[in-house]
Order: structure tokens, then sequence, then C-alpha cells
């Protein structure tokens, strides 16, 4: 299975900060994908991070409150703007695999737990 | 719309008893469905994925089925154990590039 690291794995923060989640792969990936999990609640997708374009958003979610980078195919970045506590989340990455390998089972990182006050 | 809903909520059994899991979901043009582990506060652990044209797969304890023209899975735990304490979450893909649904999960507990 894919070994996926993420930092910070938690942090408290004032509101009205910004707060940058790194997401490391130890081998490449064409598919990255950022969540949240708010508490007591199920993983919503935030946006599909592509290496060499723009991520796709899901409804809900703009660039401008989640900017997300992909610089290389094993790589991702989630900044989470202007902090509320309403953020308060666990943001988690996870990759896929393409088909043939681990059979497009997608795995995730340890998730990054954040509270904002 | 795909939608996926675990029932129940929430179990608590006993150690050593086999039980189940329950997932429905409304779509029954899926890619694959994945059975994922999440202890409290962590991310998610991958269990079982089972394709499309696959019925079930197996590991060590566990059994995931698929009637995808019920809209249904199941995840049968043998001999319960009070690590399986967790939360349990399917996810459905409905095609190859797309992203996946997840439930909203079970709590699982194991009493010794």
């Amino acid at each position: 299975s894919a070994v996926i690291s993420q930092k910070p794995s938690r942090d408290i923060c004032q509101r009205g900060t910004s707060l940058t989640i790194q997401c490391q792969v130890d081998s490449q990936v064409t598919m990255m994908f950022w969540y949240r999990q708010q508490p007591g609640q199920s993983l919503t997708l935030i946006a599909t991070a592509n290496q060499g374009s723009e991520a796709t958003y899901e409804s809900g979610f703009v660039i401008d409150k989640f900017p997300i980078s992909r610089p290389n195919l094993t790589f991702s970045t989630l900044t989470v703007s202007n902090m509320s506590p309403e953020d308060s989340s666990i943001y988690l990455c996870s990759v896929e695999f393409p088909s043939g390998r681990y059979q497009e089972t997608q795995y995730f990182g340890p998730g990054t737990r954040l509270l904002v006050l | 719309k795909q939608e996926v809903t675990q029932i129940p909520a929430a179990l608590s059994v006993p150690e050593g008893e086999n039980l189940v899991l329950n997932c429905s979901f409304t779509d029954s043009a899926i890619y694959n469905l994945q059975w994922f582990r999440q202890d409290p506060g962590k991310g998610l652990t991958s269990l079982l994925l089972i394709q499309s044209s696959q019925r079930e797969q197996t590991s060590g304890r566990l059994n995931a089925s698929l009637d995808k023209s019920s809209g249904r899975s199941t995840l049968y735990i043998a001999a319960s154990q009070p690590g399986d304490s967790a939360t349990y979450l399917c996810a459905v893909k409905n095609s190859s590039a797309s992203k996946i649904i997840f439930g909203s999960g079970t709590r699982l507990s194991i009493r010794p």
C-alpha cells in the first residue's frame, strides 16, 4: 500500500489566519484528493488536485478559501484561508493509483486535525 | 445523484460475536465499492475494495459482499475483537474517473 504523510498532524489557529497543510506520497500518483471531515460527520470532498493544472473544486468549496497546489506527482498542499471556527475539522488527503496497481484503491493520509479559536 | 447510507449508525456487541455492517446505495451503476476503517481522530485505512464485476472480497476475518442489483453491500466481521472497535465507512465510485461518495459510517464497539 502507499505511504502518505501529512503535516502538520494537528494545529490550533486563531480566526482570520491561514494554515497550509502538506501531503507527501511515497510514489508518483496521478490523482490526489482533499477531504474535510467535520466533527461527527463523514468525509466531504473539497477538491481534486491535478498535477500541472488547476484543482477541480466540489460544489460549496472555492479556490479563494481553499487554494491548492500540486507542483509534482508526489506532493500537494491545501491552504485553509481566513479561518473561522466553522473550519475546525480533520483535513485528509488521499491518492488513487491507476487501474492495474492496487486495483484503484484510494489510500488516505493520517489527517490534519485543525481547531480554530 | 448517488447516495450512500449505512445502518446502523452505531453498534455494540460482545467480543467473539460475528457481525454484519450494512451499506446501501441508490444508483446501482457503480464502478467499485470500498470499505474503510477509521479510528478516532485518525485517517482512513482501506479494508477491502470490490470491483463492480465481483461479488465478494475476503481479507482475514473480514468478508465484503456486493449485490449491485439491489444496491447493497455488507461487511462481515468474524470472531470480533476489542481491537475491531472503530468507525467503518463504505464508499462508492460511480465511474472510473469520478469521485467516491462516502456513507455516514457505522461506529462499532466491541465489548471485552
